[in-house]
């Protein structure tokens, strides 16, 4: 059974720095893209990258390029998103999801739960 | 970019009604559209990939349609499970950007 497991939620100041995680199991980690999405309240769906595990390829969407960071570590099954200095509006719900294999784009058919990272 | 627009934003409907959402794509994108269903507190399920094929698992009272930049989403028969908000993607060339979402409502 494909699991995602996130992070628990954190309270954090402006200024600090963070790393949330999700650990994947039930498939092959390294063999399928990993994707970060952001839930401002009350607002919808936002990707903001994706990382292919297996060569740490990392593509970013044009709206996060520069903000954040996805890393991830094949021997542990995870990944990460991490921010150097948080802001107010860096308060939010992200989640993480499962995307393609290397040969075919995919949907997100798999999500974690959504860790809550509030900012104040 | 392509920006993926949405329409209605929200829907009023009763249970057993017949209901159709709208998603436009800014360039064609055929055939990576997604349909994505989420309730409160809850993270989004994928309904539907490739435009039309259904999720395993995923009722039949929920189809897909569409090519190029235009596609809906229809749910027959809605059920009181069926009242969550819903979300359209694409997933081209490893970009993946949302609509904006539908509110499907009771009515």
């Amino acid at each position: 059974e494909v699991q995602l497991v996130q992070s628990a939620a954190e309270v954090k100041k402006p200024g600090e720095s963070q790393r949330i995680s999700c650990r994947a199991s039930g498939y092959i980690f390294a063999d399928y893209w990993l994707a970060w999405v952001r839930q401002m309240p009350g607002k919808g769906l936002e990707w903001m990258g994706v990382i292919y595990p297996d060569d740490a390829d990392v593509r970013y969407s044009p709206s996060f390029e520069g903000q954040v960071t996805i890393s991830a570590d094949k021997a542990t099954s995870t990944a990460y998103l991490q921010w150097n200095s948080l802001e107010a509006s860096d308060t939010a719900i992200y989640y993480c999801a499962r995307g393609g294999d290397g040969y075919n784009y995919g949907a997100f058919d798999f999500w974690g739960h959504g860790t809550l990272v509030t900012v104040s | 970019d392509i920006q993926m627009t949405q329409s209605p934003s929200t829907l009023s409907a009763s249970v057993g009604d017949r209901v159709t959402i709208t998603c436009r794509a800014s360039q064609n994108i055929s055939p990576w559209l997604a349909w994505y269903q989420q309730k409160p507190g809850k993270a989004p399920k994928l309904l539907i990939h490739m435009a039309s094929s259904l999720k395993s698992g995923v009722p039949s009272r929920f189809s897909g349609r569409g090519s190029g930049t235009e596609f809906t989403l229809t749910i027959s028969n809605l059920q009181p499970d069926d009242f969550a908000t819903y979300y359209c993607q694409q997933y081209n060339n490893n970009l993946y950007n949302f609509g904006q979402g539908t509110k499907l409502e009771i009515k």
